[in-house]
């Protein structure tokens, strides 16, 4: 069964580093996704691209912030300076159908970031 | 702003038991709504997706219903196993023109069945 698959599962890092998350969505979907989940909270979104371009983000989703398609597979977020807080699981997500269409997002297994 | 709530916190059943997760969300605005599943430190797997004009979906032991109109889903589980123990989620999908790309999520429901 086609699945996301996110790497890598987890990445402990200095704060002020940058780190790249990459994600490989589901082959024929077209809307990518990321969310996160800081310990004990809810998932939260924070950008959906689609077409090559951001279509949406969140107010979480700042200037340290970056996504990118750099080709056909891969779809990766980048935090330029990271900072303790953003300690989460990040969550890449796919879905086959966007915005006025009804479409099920599929996740991946999420990749824990640790800030120290 | 759309909230999302899931009621119990936590839930613990026998093995074999039939139990309800619900979930309730402020803004009936929704073009759908998602049960997700979360085992501990792991990725979320889908269980179930209704759209805003269904009033349920069915898989397997798993029935989810939909009343948008009142803000309210139910996922109802028969049968209970252990193999069930884990955290469920519901998340929206709002149809406001600013939301319709991403899902508000529930705090969840973590459920324990008991062998």
């Amino acid at each position: 069964e086609p699945e996301v698959t996110q790497t890598p599962s987890h990445q402990v890092t200095q704060m002020g580093q940058e780190v790249i998350l990459r994600c490989v969505p589901i082959s024929n979907h077209l809307y990518f996704y990321w969310y996160r989940q800081i310990l004990g909270q809810k998932v939260e979104f924070l950008v959906s691209f689609y077409n090559n371009e951001i279509s949406e983000k969140s107010e979480i989703f700042d200037d340290q912030f970056s996504v990118e398609r750099p080709d056909g597979s891969n779809f990766t977020l980048k935090i330029r300076s990271t900072k303790l807080e953003d300690s989460a699981m990040y969550f890449c997500a796919s879905s086959l159908t966007g915005r006025t269409n009804t479409g099920e997002l599929f996740f991946g297994e999420g990749s824990r970031l640790t800030v120290l | 702003k759309q909230e999302v709530t899931q009621i119990p916190a936590a839930l613990s059943v026998p093995e074999g038991e039939n139990l309800v997760l619900n979930c309730s969300f402020t803004d009936s605005a929704i073009y759908n709504l998602q049960w997700f599943r979360q085992d501990p430190g792991k990725g979320l797997t889908s269980l179930l997706l209704i759209q805003s004009s269904q009033r349920e979906q069915t898989s397997g032991r798993l029935n989810a219903s939909l009343d948008k109109s009142s803000g309210r889903s139910t996922l109802y589980i028969a049968a209970s196993q252990p193999g069930d123990s884990a955290t469920y989620l519901c998340a929206v999908r709002p149809s406001w023109s600013s939301g319709a790309n991403n899902l508000f999520f529930g705090t969840g429901t973590r459920l324990t069945v008991i062998p």
